[in-house]
């Protein structure tokens, strides 16, 4: 069955630093997420992304995050200068249209 | 904003029990997903519903519209299914495809 797959697994990087989250979402689908997780609390929304811009963004997807489909494969997040708090679990997801959201494995950011 | 809230927040259970969570929400919706997450942190996606019934093996999921309100059974658990279980709704809104997330329920089955 085909997947969502995220890289790396684990991130590890210094404040201050950028950082970017790679994903390939299933090859067919049109509509890209980017989810994340902080420790111990419940997965946010961050932004949507379809035919080739953001289609929606939360109150937490500021200016220090950006998004990109660089090519017919990947989907990129951004996060310019990273800060403490930006540690998390991030999750991109896909789906054709009007159906569920196919999740990747997740990578686990953490921001010493 | 639509606030989404899951009872109980842990549930433990003996093998075989029969399990229910459940879910409400506050405004309108155009879907309910019900999503699992591994103890590894994936996520899984159970079913995706707005209205009635669905069956998956011994999944169960079921909502009600009108009290805005969505229940996840499982029969027969088996410690496989220890696991996060999250309800996570779509808000109705042309083009609107984010997820509200609830806090989860933790589900723990002994054998």
């Amino acid at each position: 069955e085909p997947e969502v797959t995220q890289t790396p697994s684990h991130q590890v990087t210094q404040m201050g630093q950028e950082v970017i989250l790679r994903c390939v979402p299933i090859s067919n689908h049109l509509y890209f997420y980017w989810y994340r997780q902080i420790l111990g609390q419940k997965v946010e929304f961050l932004v949507s992304f379809y035919n080739n811009e953001i289609s929606e963004k939360s109150e937490i997807f500021d200016d220090q995050f950006s998004v990109e489909r660089p090519d017919g494969s990947n989907f990129t997040l951004k996060i310019r200068s990273t800060k403490l708090e930006d540690s998390a679990m991030y999750f991109c997801a896909s789906s054709p249209s009007n159906q569920p959201q196919h999740f990747g494995d997740g990578t686990r950011l953490s921001i010493l | 904003k639509n606030e989404v809230e899951q009872s109980p927040q842990n549930l433990t259970a003996q093998e075989g029990e029969f399990i229910t969570i459940n879910c409400s929400y506050s405004v309108g919706i155009s879907a309910l997903h019900w999503l699992q997450q591994h103890p590894g942190g994936g996520i899984v996606s159970l079913f995706m519903l707005s209205s009635g019934k669905k069956k998956h093996g011994r999944l169960i999921a079921t909502i009600n519209i009108q009290e805005k309100h969505s229940s996840l059974h499982i029969t027969a658990s088996h410690p496989r299914d220890s696991a996060v279980y999250i309800c996570a709704v779509r808000s109705r809104g042309a083009g609107s495809y984010q997820l509200t997330f609830g806090k989860g329920t933790k589900l723990s089955v002994i054998p």
